[in-house]
């Protein structure tokens, strides 16, 4: 089945700082979605990109639709405590979404 | 709020022991799910229902049967429990399948199968 490869697995940062991380798999997808989990919580969406090359803001976030349709990446400017969670990407193909094992971001104050 | 709400939180089985986890919606979504997430494997499908009346079969169904019992809800049962099926459920609803709009998560139930 589809897989996706998120990377990296886990990061610290230190407040102020711009964090990327980013999916790729060897299948295409017609949608990619990026969501954020807080601890004890579902997964909530952050930003969705619908077409190849799209790019897309959401406040200090920042993700774009790779132009092969296989890969998508996310950008934090600036980062703060409370960007602190696991951040997911998600591809769907037909009626599912398949998702990335997650990126682990600790923020150091 | 409204939103995706699942019951209950927390759960601890002893191996063999059977239970169902609910979910409801009330969004007036057609399309509902149920994952698993598994530290360093992210949310694996388990089964999904299309719209009322249908379900089918995800990445990881083994061990599981569902129920969409109307529109809202949305059960996951566990027969015979194993200490494989420990991990925390998550169910999503989304109006349609497919959707472009991604889904909406409750918050999850803790099981732990000893």
């Amino acid at each position: 089945g589809q897989q996706l490869n998120q990377s990296p697995q886990s990061m610290f940062i230190q407040e102020g700082e711009d964090v990327s991380m980013n999916c790729t798999s060897s299948s295409i997808f017609n949608t990619w979605l990026w969501y954020k989990q807080d601890p004890g919580e579902g997964p909530v969406l952050l930003i969705a990109l619908y077409k190849a090359g799209e790019l897309t803001s959401n406040g200090r976030l920042t993700a774009q639709f790779g132009i092969t349709r296989k890969d998508s990446f996310l950008n934090i400017s600036a980062s703060i405590p409370s960007d602190v969670g696991i951040y997911f990407c998600a591809g769907q193909y037909g009626n599912k979404l398949v998702f990335g094992a997650g990126t682990i971001l600790r923020v150091k104050s | 709020n409204a939103g995706v709400t699942q019951t209950p939180k927390f759960q601890v089985l002893k191996t063999g022991q059977s239970m169902t986890l609910q979910c409801a919606q009330d969004m007036n979504h057609n399309s509902m799910y149920w994952y698993r997430q598994d530290p360093g494997m992210g949310l694996r499908l388990i089964y999904y229902s299309a719209s009322e009346g249908t379900t089918d079969k995800g990445e990881v169904p083994n061990g599981y049967n569902v129920s969409r019992l109307n529109k809202r809800e949305f059960s996951l049962r566990l027969e015979s429990a194993a200490p494989s099926q420990t991990s925390v459920y998550f169910c999503a609803s989304s109006m349609t399948a497919p959707t472009a709009y991604g889904y909406t998560f409750g918050s999850g139930t803790r099981l732990t199968v000893v």
